[in-house]
């Protein structure tokens, strides 16, 4: 079992909506990672947190999304105005820092954005 | 801009075969390549890593790879596969600096036939 907790497994909502998705990183981790996964395809790098400061994100969460880290046990991945295009599976992910390019996925959260 | 290439979207083999799935990137400098697994409805588990020694790693459940500088190539393969080891398979890079953030390929749906 996934030691990266993720909730709620599911999320529908419709077109315009807001949501928003939490993570529980494995305790003792510093790196929290959020992948963005269509259709089983490849995963798709959101945004990347050390010690609960946001270092990398691509330019559509800095647009859309709003993301937080408000304590090393907690994070959180929203959407402020969901649209189709982001129906998906989020992945959120941590690592040790000491070995920050192995991951520790959680089960995900499922969008579903009618 | 670095890149992963799984070529083979579906590869079906019967329990107890062995089985090679193939990964190629592209990028110079220094890289982490490693493979993860996902089962279906499940975030992914990381597998094994490569960075530097010994070209060939062994990972978890008797998986293996093999790094290839010339081919540019970093091939899973398994001698005896079991029905349990069907999922998808992702192969992943990440450069050296930013080790967390990683380029996932396709995936690769691995089936196992009775």
């Amino acid at each position: 079992d996934a030691a990266v907790t993720q909730k709620p497994r599911y999320l529908i909502k419709m077109k315009g909506q807001e949501a928003e998705m939490k993570c529980i990183p494995e305790k003792g981790h510093t790196a929290v990672f959020w992948y963005q996964q269509k259709q089983s395809k490849e995963l798709k790098f959101l945004i990347y947190f050390q010690n609960q400061q946001p270092l990398d994100q691509i330019d559509m969460v800095k647009e859309r999304f709003s993301a937080v880290c408000p304590s090393s046990s907690l994070c959180s991945l929203g959407i402020r105005t969901c649209e189709a295009e982001d129906s998906a599976l989020y992945l959120c992910s941590s690592s040790p820092d000491w070995g920050r390019n192995t991951l520790y996925f959680g089960a995900g959260t499922r969008l579903s954005v009618l | 801009t670095q890149t992963v290439s799984q070529s083979d979207a579906h590869v079906t083999v019967f329990e107890g075969d062995s089985v090679e799935l193939r990964c190629n990137y592209s990028y110079g400098g220094s890289i982490y390549l490693s493979w993860y697994i996902q089962h279906h409805g499940h975030g992914l588990q990381f597998l094994l890593k490569y960075y530097s020694g010994n070209p060939v790693v062994q990972g978890v459940n008797g998986f293996e790879a093999e790094f290839s500088k010339s081919d540019s190539s970093f091939h899973l393969r398994k001698a005896s596969v079991h029905w349990s080891d069907s999922a998808v398979y992702f192969c992943a890079v990440s450069l050296n600096y930013n080790q967390g953030k990683l380029i996932f390929g396709q995936g690769t749906k691995l089936s196992i036939k009775p």
